[in-house]
């Protein structure tokens, strides 16, 4: 079955420390992978998606992902964490042959101490 | 340009009474989905359209749910004989689809529903 798993429902990092959010997801066939961040009691924000091409992909808020086919991972990251970064961000990914349908990991939540 | 939006963004029924949601998608997208955000489930998938027509309900979870979308634009989400377990918050996303394939797709804040 087609799923997505991010490891850490909760990561805690201080101010200025590096951000790894990590994701997988079970296909043979690459897939089309996005990464969501959601503030509290608002909707989800795009952060950056990888499609085709190159596999380092640069979103915005100065976050990063790596689309790694060998080892079904997309992980998040970000080099220097602000305090305005805490909020609860999803991996979702579009499996090929599914239509169009995003299937999304359970979430973490990123927590942010000076 | 304006985003999705939804409405209400707030609807506190009783168990047993039917609600509709609202979803407007943003101007000219072709493709609009819906999903639930439950504590329990996480993010959910439900329906997905493309025009008027839903190429894929596979989600979903009953036949107390339903949705339509007319004239290419708005979408409405019917939930009849609501359940406690009907309880999220739905979230209506759009995209614009070419030949390629979907473009990303873009989230509206959510009508948060509540069943007593």
């Amino acid at each position: 079955a087609q799923s997505v798993t991010q490891l850490g429902s909760h990561v805690s990092v201080s101010e200025g420390a590096l951000v790894l959010l990590r994701c997988n997801y079970s296909s043979s066939v690459p897939p089309y992978l996005f990464w969501y961040v959601q503030y509290p009691n608002q909707g989800l924000q795009l952060l950056l998606k990888y499609t085709t091409g190159a596999t380092l992909v640069k979103g915005i808020n100065g976050f990063e992902a790596e689309f790694k086919k060998s080892e079904t991972s997309f992980h998040l990251t970000k080099p220097s964490a602000h305090m305005s970064d805490a909020a609860e961000y999803f991996c979702a990914v579009r499996f090929s042959g599914g239509y169009n349908k995003l299937i999304f990991g359970a979430g973490t939540r990123l927590a942010v101490h000076p | 340009g304006a985003g999705v939006s939804q409405s209400p963004s707030n609807k506190v029924t009783e168990k047993g009474k039917d609600v509709e949601l609202r979803c407007d998608p943003i101007s000219g997208h072709t493709a609009l989905y819906w999903y639930r955000q439950s504590l329990g489930q996480g993010l959910e998938f439900l329906i997905y359209f493309q025009g008027n027509s839903a190429p894929d309900k596979s989600g979903l979870p009953s036949d107390r749910f339903s949705a339509e979308r007319t004239g290419g634009s708005v979408s409405t989400l019917t939930i009849q004989r609501t359940q406690q377990e009907d309880s999220a918050v739905y979230l209506c996303a759009s995209s614009s689809t070419t030949r390629l394939g979907s473009y990303e797709q873009y989230f509206g804040p959510g009508t948060r529903l509540t069943v007593t």
